[in-house]
């Protein structure tokens, strides 16, 4: 079993549609991080949380520390939002990645 | 203040070589981490410095290697290159605290033929 676990792998999405990405983690970590990857391989950090909500724009990151789960949501999406979204626990100073989820955002 | 810098961009070796990779972190940040991400393995942790010490490995065989510098810019250097190794290597930096945040590098793209 991974030790940081995403899903959906992929995600169609109508513009102007409500996404829901989520992450369960196994490991122990002080925060967990939410990544955005455009094709051409930069990566974008969007969120480190360690507990409640953190908003940003139209994504809003939710994190259950007692759950061991985090949720990345957006609304109003865009077909600019597609892109490859990754979750990241830091464990110890070792970094775990989920798998990713492909976002499409059709117009 | 400047991003995350790594050079070069695109690289391009032969089987057997070797090559070096270049990061220059964010100006006051004292950690560099080390990822490769190729489509089969996804993200995988290389390996991380804090003030010129390496204070993690992931799980890759010798032939990966790093250091960092008294400025705290870090090389990671891959010698008898091989096929699989073509991917795209990331670095972050962080101030290196537990929970701190990582702002990414453009990561280098090799190819390996």
């Amino acid at each position: 079993k991974n030790e940081v676990e995403q899903s959906p792998q992929n995600l169609t999405a109508q513009e102007g549609e409500f996404i829901t990405i989520n992450c369960s983690y196994s490991v122990g970590i002080s925060a967990l991080h939410w990544l955005q990857q455009h094709p051409g391989g930069g990566i974008v950090s969007l969120f480190m949380l360690s507990s409640g909500k953190k908003k940003h724009g139209r994504l809003i990151a939710t994190i259950n520390i007692q759950e061991k789960h985090s949720s990345l949501h957006i609304t109003a999406s865009h077909p600019r939002d597609s892109a490859v979204y990754i979750c990241a626990a830091p464990n110890n100073n070792d970094m775990r990645f989920g798998a990713g989820t492909r976002l499409t955002v059709k117009p | 203040k400047a991003g995350v810098t790594q050079t070069p961009r695109y690289l391009i070796k032969t089987r057997g070589q070797q090559v070096t990779l270049s990061c220059s972190p964010i100006s006051g940040h004292r950690s560099v981490s080390w990822y490769q991400q190729t489509p089969g393995q996804g993200l995988q942790f290389l390996f991380e410095y804090f003030s010129e010490t390496q204070r993690n490995k992931g799980n890759f065989p010798g032939r990966f290697s790093g250091r960092q510098f008294s400025n705290s810019r870090s090389e990671m250097n891959v010698s008898t290159l091989e096929l699989g190794d073509s991917a795209l290597y990331l670095c972050a930096s962080s101030r290196g605290q537990a929970g701190g945040g990582y702002t990414f590098g453009s990561g280098t793209r090799l190819t390996v033929v």
